[in-house]
């Protein structure tokens, strides 16, 4: 079946600090690909997305490139901030399966000033 | 324009009762997702709503049921809670059940059973 992992966390960077977050997916069919953003305390913001192999989704600094050859979906950010700190996940929606987003268990980030 | 909005934001209910959650999707919006994030953990796919009806359904049992009125908000009901259905509950809503298309999410509604 269709599944999502992520690096685990937490992650704790500096400010400034360069980031990725490593996001590996299984589809049994062409998915869209999709990072999703929690804030404490608050629902999912979409952060960016991607729908085919080889499209670049970005947003706020963040980017993510579509790899079907490698099945990833890595988030990378060239500088953070502490107002980044948040949990990121990494989810998946395959077009046999209309809209149903499977997440993986999230990546918790902290930034320090 | 108003997002995805849910009702209550905290729950407190006690084994074996039952709990209705409401969900209002983003204008313009016909299709409602929900999902189940236990602490620590992503979503969980609980089951879709489009033109009323339950279009596809997560691994949950079958104390957990919905429903999607005319104007697309959409409930969720738990029946017989167990400790384990303490989680937060959040609802999506879409323009259509596309795998293409971005699902916005509620703030969610907080339940916990004691």
């Amino acid at each position: 079946g269709n599944s999502v992992t992520q690096m685990e966390g937490p992650v704790t960077l500096s400010e400034e600090a360069f980031l990725t977050i490593n996001c590996t997916y299984t589809a049994t069919g062409y998915p869209s690909l999709f990072w999703y953003v929690q804030y404490p305390g608050e629902g999912l913001q979409l952060l960016l997305k991607a729908t085919k192999a080889d499209d670049k989704g970005s947003n706020k600094g963040f980017e993510a490139t579509y790899r079907k050859e490698t099945t990833s979906f890595h988030l990378e950010k060239g500088s953070v901030q502490v107002s980044d700190s948040a949990v990121y996940f990494c989810a998946l929606s395959d077009q046999n399966q209309g809209g149903k987003l499977i997440f993986g268990q999230g990546t918790e980030l902290s930034v320090k000033p | 324009d108003a997002g995805v909005t849910q009702s209550p934001t905290h729950l407190i209910k006690t084994r074996g009762q039952q709990v209705t959650l409401r969900c209002s999707p983003k204008s313009g919006h016909d299709t409602v997702s929900w999902y189940q994030q236990a602490l620590g953990q992503g979503p969980q796919f609980i089951f879709q709503y489009y033109e009323e009806e339950e279009r596809q359904r997560g691994n949950f049992p079958d104390r957990f049921s919905g429903h999607q009125f005319p104007n697309y908000s959409s409930e969720l009901n738990v029946n017989a809670l167990l400790l384990g259905d303490s989680a937060l509950y959040l609802c999506a809503s879409s323009l259509e059940p596309s795998s293409f298309d971005t699902q916005y999410f509620g703030p969610g509604t907080r339940l916990t059973v004691l």
